[in-house]
């Protein structure tokens, strides 16, 4: 199946909400929830930000919130700091022991 | 504190073989299935397969790019998970990522934790 689809880059300055959407289709994102989110920054390992579409994993900023809608999924960050610029990643279950990451958004604290 | 630690990575010719390990603490290694991933310099993550739990079946899964050339394992006795790779090709380059795999109702949820990764180098 195709890479799950999301903006390349994302920008906002400190203090701001950004989201990143995550759009894939009716066999992947639209049909569980499970939708999740990593966090890559340069040269470290990927970290868990968001589960089930919306849960975060103890330890994760409540300034990290996930939603879904039909076939896109979203991770917003509010009150951008400088320690969230990173790659984030988005992930669905679909299907048949299947899943499908996203292509990674660049997301950058101006 | 929940870690994995990956080893054995390193500078390997075209055409041989290698093992990485995985070797987990902080968690009950043995309830959770346990999957693989890549990243080539530059690239995004590239998933490369999973060996479930043996509430599951101890089962494996791959991605067509590794099918038949790599193997995945697991001894619950020491918390190691392992990824054989044999027959390496010069694009098999990376840092090679291992990390749990919550599995909710048998299917795949999330991953979660993440090692640190190790770089295996294939080149002549």
């Amino acid at each position: 199946q195709s890479a799950l689809t999301q903006p390349a880059s994302v920008s906002g300055s400190p203090g701001q909400s950004i989201t990143i959407s995550c759009t894939g289709t009716s066999s992947d994102v639209g049909s569980y929830n499970l939708v999740s989110w990593y966090q890559q920054h340069p040269g470290k390992a990927p970290k868990l930000m968001i589960y089930e579409v919306s849960k975060r994993p103890s330890g994760v900023s409540n300034r990290f919130s996930g939603s879904k809608s039909g076939n896109t999924a979203s991770l917003t960050i509010s009150g951008l700091q400088a320690e969230d610029e990173a790659d984030y990643y988005c992930c669905s279950y679909a299907g048949s022991s299947t899943f499908v990451f996203g292509t990674g958004t660049k997301v950058t604290v101006l | 504190e929940v870690q994995l630690v990956e080893s054995g990575g390193g500078l390997v010719q075209p055409g041989r073989s290698l093992r990485l390990s995985c070797t987990a603490s902080g968690f009950t290694f043995g309830d959770y299935a346990m999957s693989w991933f890549r990243q080539a310099p530059g690239k995004g993550l590239e998933w490369v397969g999973f060996i479930r739990s043996k509430a599951y079946g101890g089962t494996t899964e791959y991605a067509a790019s590794v099918k038949g050339r790599f193997t995945i394992s697991r001894d619950d006795s020491k918390s190691i998970a392992y990824l054989q790779m044999n027959s390496l090709k010069t694009e098999d380059t990376a840092v090679y990522y291992c990390t749990g795999l919550t599995m909710v109702q048998g299917v795949i949820g999330w991953f979660d934790p993440w090692g640190q990764g190790t770089l295996v180098t294939v080149s002549s």
